[in-house]
């Protein structure tokens, strides 16, 4: 499978829950970030990852917690969320941080918490 | 700092109509410019891309010119199809993911 694939598509979750988002790209890119997409709202960089270093966490409360374990994986771990968590969360890829072709993104994940 | 401003949508338009988004940007040196294109239910797919003045990106009959005089990128194609109902998103790159801004995006309905 090429391109950036994300799991689940679909996730509803309580506020006490524990849940992790998945991402998994093909395209031997060495830069992986997280992306929140919310109505109205331009998107918003939440982590940057290089060869699975974190190189970036802009102002993330702690309830959301990235996992890179090697380049081709992403995780974003969730627990005791807020209703206003809910959002569409994208993983997406470049070849390096310079991101000079642009990005690949993945199809998200629809998180809606109750 | 950066910033990517799109005309409002929706944009309404019959199929094989000319589709224009319009998109204007404030950025520190030389931006890359790219336009993104978000189906529904989907993620963004990168649609065409320019990296410097009077380049013109293409693709699937989308165009997009570099104009650094106008500080503008406006998405362009020539007969729409219900199949382009989309949202479009206009972003820059000025230096690295750090210095990467999106607009807010456009949303085109396209009718039969």
């Amino acid at each position: 499978e090429t391109g950036v694939t994300q799991t689940p598509r679909h996730l509803v979750m309580g506020m006490t829950n524990k849940k992790s988002l998945k991402c998994e790209q093909h395209l031997g890119h060495n830069a992986m970030y997280w992306y929140k997409q919310s109505a109205k709202k331009p998107l918003e960089l939440m982590f940057v990852y290089n060869f699975k270093e974190q190189t970036e966490n802009n102002s993330v409360p702690s309830r959301f917690s990235p996992e890179c374990p090697n380049s081709s994986h992403l995780f974003l771990h969730l627990h005791t969320l807020q209703p206003e968590d809910s959002a569409l969360y994208l993983c997406a890829s470049s070849q390096d941080t310079l991101a000079n072709y642009g990005y690949t993104f993945g199809s998200g994940t629809r998180l809606t918490v109750v | 700092g950066n910033s990517v401003t799109q005309m409002e949508g929706p944009v309404t338009l019959s199929e094989e109509a000319f589709l224009t988004i319009n998109c204007t940007y404030t950025a520190t040196g030389y931006p890359s410019l790219f336009w993104y294109v978000q189906y529904p239910g989907e993620g963004l797919q990168l649609l065409l891309k320019a990296t410097k003045a009077d380049d013109k990106g293409s693709n699937k009959g989308f165009e997009a010119t570099y104009r650094k005089e106008t500080t503008s990128f406006h998405l362009e194609k020539g007969s729409v199809q219900v199949s382009d109902s989309a949202v479009y998103f206009c972003a820059l790159n000025s230096g690295g993911y750090q210095k990467v801004t999106f607009g807010t995006g456009t949303k085109l309905q396209v009718i039969p």
